[in-house]
C-alpha cells in the first residue's frame, strides 16, 4: 500500500458545474477525514467517517457539498453548483483506531472555480 | 471547543542554528498533539506526537517537542537547521476526553532556513 491517494489532483471548473472527487484511503484505516485548505491557512475538518458511516460533518459546510464512503472502503467528495469561493485545496485523510494515531494525508486535490 | 494557536505566521533561522516553532492548544481534558509539515503543493507528512509520558518526544528527520501542561504548549524544536527544513508546518490536537477525537489543525508556520 503506497498511502492516501486522492484523484484528480488537479480540477478547473465553471461556476455552477458540478464536481466529484475520489480519496483511496490506506487499506487497513477505518477512519476517514475530509478538509479543506486555503492559502495562508490551515486544514479546516469538512467531515468524517468511520467505516462506511458519516459520524461528523462540519456546521459550516454547505449543504452543496455531500460525500459518501460506500463499502468503508474509498470516499467521494461532490460539490454541486460550485461557486468561487469553493476554489482551495481538498485533502484527504485516514488513520487507524484511536483518537492518539496520527493521520495519513493524500496529495490534495486543487479546485479552481472559474 | 478545542483549537490549536500558531503566534506566528513565519519563522526564519539560519542554516545550522537551532529552530523553534511555537504551537499552544486549548481543550478540556488531556490532549494529544501532534505536528504536521507540508511541502509546497503536497499533503500533510506526521512528524511526531505527544500522547502521555515523557514529555519530550522525538521525531523524524531529526525534530523533537516538548510539552508544557502548565502553559498548555507544545512547541516544535530542531538543535540544528537544514535549508531542507524549510515548509509549512501544522500543530493539531485531538482530545477525546473531553473535546473532539477530530484533528484540529493550527493555520500553520512557514519556516524558512536560509544558507
Amino acid at each position: 500500500d503506497t498511502g492516501v491517494s486522492q484523484d484528480p489532483r488537479h480540477k478547473i471548473t465553471k461556476r455552477g458545474q458540478n464536481v466529484t472527487f475520489r480519496c483511496d484511503p490506506i487499506s487497513e484505516h477505518n477512519r476517514l477525514y475530509w478538509y479543506r485548505q486555503t492559502l495562508g491557512q490551515g486544514p479546516e475538518f469538512l467531515t468524517y467517517f468511520q467505516n462506511e458511516a458519516q459520524l461528523e460533518k462540519s456546521r459550516l459546510l454547505s449543504d452543496r457539498f455531500s460525500a459518501e464512503r460506500p463499502k468503508g472502503s474509498f470516499s467521494t467528495l461532490e460539490i454541486q453548483r460550485t461557486e468561487q469561493g469553493d476554489s482551495a485545496m481538498y485533502l484527504c485523510a485516514s488513520s487507524g483506531e484511536g483518537a492518539n494515531t496520527e493521520a495519513f494525508f493524500g496529495q490534495g486535490t486543487r479546485l479552481t472555480v472559474v | 471547543a478545542q483549537s490549536v494557536a500558531q503566534p506566528e505566521d513565519q519563522v526564519k533561522v539560519a542554516e545550522g542554528n537551532p529552530l523553534t516553532v511555537k504551537c499552544t492548544y486549548s481543550v478540556s481534558g488531556n490532549p494529544y498533539l501532534f505536528w504536521y509539515v507540508q511541502y509546497p503543493n503536497r499533503g500533510l507528512q506526521f512528524l511526531l506526537k505527544y500522547i502521555t509520558g515523557d514529555n519530550l518526544v522525538k521525531g523524524s528527520y531529526g525534530f523533537e517537542a516538548e510539552f508544557n501542561k502548565s502553559q498548555t504548549s507544545f512547541h516544535l524544536k530542531k538543535p540544528s537547521a537544514l535549508v531542507s527544513d524549510s515548509a509549512l508546518y501544522f500543530c493539531a490536537v485531538t482530545a477525546p476526553g473531553g473535546g473532539s477525537y477530530i484533528p484540529t489543525f493550527g493555520r500553520g508556520t512557514s519556516l524558512i532556513v536560509h544558507p
